[in-house]
């Protein structure tokens, strides 16, 4: 079962739009939780995390999600995309006490319009 | 620090051929593990490990084989290539065993066709 769903599969924004990219995922159990971003021809890298405390987290570039629990979900943020986020971007999961795997979802492919 | 590198960046096999992708750290983490990329498919995880001598398998792991006998290395396998591994391979550590608290790293990848 798949435990990590993006739902937006590809997203295209003009340049200063807000944006909101949804993350649910299937697990009632403690979790910590990612977002990691792929630029093009670039490594995976980290762009925010969830282990406890504030659920809105701040990341890199302006980016913040905010966790929340009653919905399961953890949506990413930003409030006015650039060009330069044109990337592809990952929510990930690890079940806390439950194994140490990091499961990703099908990722959001996003194209900012200049 | 190189980071994490992983080699070859591209390769092309046959039916049947067998290779080993190689990945290595040298930030002395602990946790090192294995994704494969496929378009619409996302990340998904092939074997992990938390420590040398450790591993265990992740979300798809037939027809690949790992071993950690060093901290730094954690190879893949494949014994015998088939088409539905046609994939980008990509390496990542983090420094705690407990993973889930950790930031991974990611190596550059490699590009596997399997004709």
């Amino acid at each position: 079962a798949q435990s990590v769903s993006q739902h937006n599969h590809h997203v295209i924004l003009s340049e200063a739009a807000s944006l909101e990219l949804g993350c649910n995922y299937s697990y009632g159990g403690t979790v910590n939780l990612f977002w990691y971003v792929q630029y093009p021809g670039q490594h995976l890298q980290l762009l925010l995390k969830y282990f406890s405390g504030d659920p809105l987290v701040k990341g890199i570039k302006g980016f913040e999600a905010e966790f929340i629990k009653s919905k399961f979900s953890f949506n990413l943020r930003k409030p006015s995309v650039q060009w330069s986020d044109t990337a592809e971007y990952f929510c990930a999961v690890n079940r806390v006490n439950r194994d140490d795997k990091i499961i990703f979802g099908k990722g959001t492919r996003l194209h900012i319009l200049p | 620090n190189a980071g994490v590198t992983q080699t070859p960046k591209f390769q092309v096999l046959k039916t049947g051929q067998s290779m080993t992708l190689q990945c290595a750290q040298d930030m002395n983490h602990e946790y090192m593990s294995w994704y494969r990329q496929d378009p619409g498919m996302g990340l998904r995880l092939i074997h992990y490990s938390v420590g040398a001598g450790i591993t265990d398998q992740g979300e798809v792991p037939n027809g690949y084989n790992v071993s950690r006998s060093t901290t730094e290395d954690f190879p893949l396998r494949l014994l015998s290539a088939a088409p539905s591994q046609t994939s980008v391979y990509f390496c990542a550590s983090s420094y705690s065993r407990a993973s889930g608290t950790d930031t991974q790293y990611f190596g550059p990848g490699t590009r596997l066709t399997v004709l």
